[in-house]
């Protein structure tokens, strides 16, 4: 099966735009996570979408969304860009999203805000 | 809530020695635990993860971790470092309250040295 994919993989934005990154999950997979990841916050949840419905969010501003499609496939958006949001941001797929499930990680979409 | 707290940010360890990373949770049910490996510019991937099964869990690439309870540890480990074991290791719990999130630890950053 082909893994996670996620794109693009690099991004380089400037403050207060806004940015749409996509990920498609493992075929089979219904469950897709969002994290970012900063050298200073480390790996913080983002939200987890199942059947297009928002299970789980995180805690962040509602400058970030999400949304999923019913191929699964996802997509997060950040409007009105921060230099703080420059990150890498990871998605993952599992099945259901059960906690017993191991989570398969993409490659990443690496964002630079200037 | 569930928490892990990993030990040390860096480890140094020379090839052919014991590799020891070390995992403490914090969970008010019986948890979920993961190992996860990040080599530059690439997302997370698996190395093993225990579910209750056995508390000795073997994963990939000669890497096992012990889960126990007693300490509320998952103590990841390798007997001999190789130079393609350096990246960047995570401990990850998911719990209760948790649709397709996990709680990950701050990462360790393993160096090989010849």
């Amino acid at each position: 099966k082909a893994g996670v994919t996620q794109t693009p993989r690099y991004l380089i934005k400037t403050r207060g735009q806004q940015v749409t990154l996509s990920c498609s999950p493992i075929s089979g997979h219904r469950s897709v996570s969002w994290y970012q990841q900063t050298p200073g916050q480390g790996l913080q949840f983002l939200f987890e979408y199942f059947s297009e419905t928002q299970r789980n969010k995180g805690n962040f501003p509602g400058r970030f969304s999400g949304r999923q499609f019913s191929n699964s496939r996802s997509e997060m958006n950040v409007s009105t860009l921060e230099l703080g949001d420059s990150a890498l941001y990871l998605c993952a797929s599992s099945p259901r999203g059960a906690k017993e499930e191991t989570q398969y990680f993409g490659p990443g979409t690496r964002l630079l805000v200037l | 809530a569930q928490s892990v707290t990993q030990l040390g940010s860096h480890v140094s360890v020379s090839e052919g020695a014991l590799v020891l990373l070390r995992c403490n949770y914090s969970s008010s049910v019986p948890p979920y635990l993961f190992w996860y490996v990040q080599y530059p510019n690439q997302g997370l991937q698996l190395l093993l993860k225990y579910t209750s099964a056995a508390t000795l869990v073997k994963g990939i690439n000669g890497f096992e971790a012990e889960f126990k309870k007693s300490e509320t540890s998952f103590h990841l480990t390798k007997p001999s470092a190789h130079m393609s074991d350096a990246a960047e290791y995570f401990c990850a719990v998911s719990g209760s309250d948790s649709w397709g999130k996990f709680q990950f630890g701050a990462g360790t950053q393993v160096v090989v040295t010849p």
